[in-house]
């Protein structure tokens, strides 16, 4: 089935310092989408990616889907305590809304 | 709006009992899906429920079963637990078929002793 790699596995940054995690796929995606999960929380949706090559951003964070569609990236600049969590990438695989995670990065920032 | 509400949020069970949780998606949505989450296997797809009817279904054992309502609320049942069931067991719901973005329960945590 439908794998995604996601590196790396765990982050420790200062704050202030800039973040990014990637995603890659062996195979064509049809689109990417990004959860970030606070401790102790749920999965809660960021944005999803369908066309090659696009960017999008949100505040500090700037999404970006590969040319080939393989892989993505999640870049955080001057990362803050708020940031704290594990980032996922997820597609769409089999139809409807059954979603691939990704393993996920998870980020601790320090003071 | 309110969102998917997950009961209960805690329970202890042990090997060989069985165990059901419930999830109310977010009004109007018709998309229900259920992962498990532990630590060693990451978020797995259960099965995922549209209008009452299964349509898409992971790679667990028959002992996890599910079904939809008419109004849209969906359980999910594991039968015959095993320690390996314990996990944190999350409901999303979904706008529509193939939408994209879900919305996630706070989850169901399943302790099996």
């Amino acid at each position: 089935g439908q794998q995604v790699m996601q590196i790396p596995q765990y982050q420790h940054v200062q704050e202030g310092e800039d973040f990014t995690t990637y995603c890659n796929s062996s195979t064509t995606l049809s689109n990417i989408q990004w959860y970030k999960q606070r401790p102790g929380g749920h999965p809660v949706f960021l944005i999803q990616l369908v066309k090659s090559g696009e960017v999008k951003k949100q505040k500090r964070l700037t999404f970006q889907f590969g040319e080939a569609k393989k892989n993505s990236s999640l870049h955080i600049t001057a990362t803050q305590t708020t940031d704290v969590g594990t980032y996922f990438c997820a597609v769409i695989t089999g139809g409807g809304n059954k979603l691939t995670f990704g393993t996920g990065t998870q980020l601790k920032v320090e003071l | 709006k309110a969102g998917v509400t997950q009961t209960p949020r805690y329970l202890i069970k042990t090997r060989g009992q069985q165990v059901t949780l419930s999830c109310s998606p977010i009004s109007g949505h018709r998309s229900v899906s259920w992962y498990q989450q532990t630590p060693g296997q990451g978020l797995q797809f259960l099965f995922e429920y549209f209008s009452e009817t299964q349509r898409n279904k992971g790679n667990f054992p028959g002992r996890f079963s599910g079904r939809q309502f008419s109004n849209s609320r969906s359980e999910m049942n594991v039968s015959t637990l095993e320690l390996g069931d314990s996990a944190l067991y999350l409901c999303a719901s979904s706008g529509g078929w193939g939408t994209g973005e879900l919305f996630f329960g706070e989850g169901s945590r399943l302790t099996v002793l």
